[in-house]
């Protein structure tokens, strides 16, 4: 079955750490997204892609950086610099970058600094 | 911030219908009405969209105004396993960005009672 997958499921993240999220999808997908969520809150646009090779900075990047080398592939990596990585990580993709046809989104990744 | 407004929790008895209201008073003619819903520590689900018409899938019953400045998602027998977060979303076209996005609310948070 298509989807997408987030991977790790828990991730634990020293201080002064960079930390790599994965996100992978096979549902052929042209736009890919990435979210925060902190409790009780709704989601937050870190950054977003409509294309390989190409990716915008969404509400919230600073501290986060992303790259987009292949469709299938937008992994996050939150470096020493976000001071509240903290969260829970969603990552989303949809076919088409008017976003009417829906976003597709994988099981997230909870970020813990310890 | 987002184009919609939802109430920030509802609860319903289990079995009885549950009717989840949202305003989006400055929707273009072009925009779909997404629903989507949030179990605890998952990503969000796609639940229904429409454009004009009601909507019906195995999930859900969309009803949406005549003038389409609000809508109304409907779950015919509310289970235990449908309590979650409930999001309302219209896609945004934020100036500078280039592109639509969705923005995210804080959502309906629906308890169902036993």
């Amino acid at each position: 079955d298509g989807g997408i997958t987030q991977s790790p499921k828990y991730l634990f993240r020293k201080e002064g750490q960079n930390v790599t999220l994965s996100c992978e999808q096979n549902l052929n997908h042209d736009a890919m997204y990435w979210y925060r969520q902190d409790p009780g809150q709704g989601l937050r646009l870190i950054y977003y892609s409509q294309i390989v090779n190409d990716f915008q900075k969404g509400d919230i990047a600073e501290g986060y950086s992303v790259s987009r080398e292949k469709k299938e592939s937008f992994p996050l990596t939150v470096t020493s610099a976000q001071k509240n990585p903290t969260a829970f990580y969603l990552c989303a993709s949809s076919i088409g970058t008017d976003a009417n046809y829906g976003y597709t989104f994988g099981s997230g990744t909870r970020l813990t600094v310890v | 911030d987002a184009k919609t407004t939802q109430p920030n929790s509802m609860e319903s008895n289990e079995e009885e219908p549950v009717h989840l209201p949202c305003n989006h008073s400055t929707i273009s003619g072009t925009d779909y009405i997404h629903w989507y819903r949030q179990l605890p520590s998952q990503g969000p689900e796609y639940v229904i969209h429409g454009l004009t018409s009601n909507v019906n899938n195995r999930m859900a019953s969309l009803a949406i105004a005549e003038d389409r400045k609000s809508s109304t998602l409907i779950l015919h027998r509310a289970t235990l396993r449908d309590a979650a977060v409930y999001y309302c979303i219209l896609r945004d076209f934020p100036w500078g960005s280039g592109t639509y996005k969705y923005i995210f609310g804080t959502g309906t948070r629906l308890k169902v009672l036993a």
